[in-house]
């Protein structure tokens, strides 16, 4: 398929773990979102990339929030130390022709971290 | 504070009948709006959107009204159909940066 992927779809860790979350944005894509999604909230933005390089990550809760995009396509959400309240659905979006909303959003299906 | 807000968890329609889903904003920065439509254990796909400078927009059963003075819009689905039944997130953002904030979702639910 052409769209973005996202894994692992699923992911269980316990207290004070390190886990990495990856994202394959659409194709030739320019900019990447990650945004984070907890029960009966709507996604949060964190941060995003336009090529290689974080445009905004004024999203990012902490320090133990971090994200890279090495070769400006996939992208790699990390977060140490997990505490309990890190447990969501993390979204990537990905759009092409610049970094402005007016260029549509494409969402991959999420990773659901569950941390214990 | 939430920047977005969308004050209805749930909306339940007849079918054929109209679906009104709506949203309120407070930072009269946004200058563009956006409604995305989520089933279970998938992403949101985008459906219809609106500049500030127009007060409505429709793309086929899906139209959406702004009223910038009351800093509201809302999406009109007519007619509903049980395919409809989703999550509803309302999106705003300003045009110059690449981030959005989204409400809360209204369940909506669409009975045969």
């Amino acid at each position: 398929g052409a769209g973005v992927s996202q894994t692992p779809s699923n992911k269980v860790t316990e207290k004070g773990k390190y886990v990495e979350l990856r994202c394959d944005p659409i194709s030739g894509h320019t900019a990447l979102y990650w945004y984070r999604q907890s029960l009966g909230q709507g996604p949060e933005f964190l941060i995003y990339f336009q090529g290689t390089g974080a445009a905004d990550d004024s999203g990012l809760p902490n320090d133990r929030f971090f994200a890279v995009r090495p070769e400006g396509s996939v992208s790699t959400l990390k977060i140490q130390r997990t505490e309990r309240g890190d447990s969501a659905v993390y979204l990537c979006a990905s759009s092409s022709g610049g970094d402005s909303i007016l260029n549509e959003q494409f969402f991959g299906p999420g990773t659901r971290l569950t941390v214990l | 504070d939430q920047q977005v807000k969308q004050n209805s968890p749930s909306l339940s329609v007849q079918e054929g009948r109209i679906s009104i889903l709506n949203c309120d904003y407070t930072n009269s920065m946004f200058d563009y709006f956006l409604w995305y439509k989520k089933y279970p254990a998938e992403g949101p796909t985008f459906l219809i959107s609106i500049s500030s400078i127009k007060d409505k927009n429709e793309d086929g059963r899906f139209t959406v009204f702004l009223n910038k003075s009351a800093k509201h819009l809302s999406l009109h689905i007519v007619p509903s159909q049980p395919g409809d039944s989703a999550v509803y997130f309302c999106a705003a953002g300003s045009g110059s940066q690449g981030n959005l904030i989204f409400g809360k979702g209204t369940k909506l639910s669409v009975k045969p």
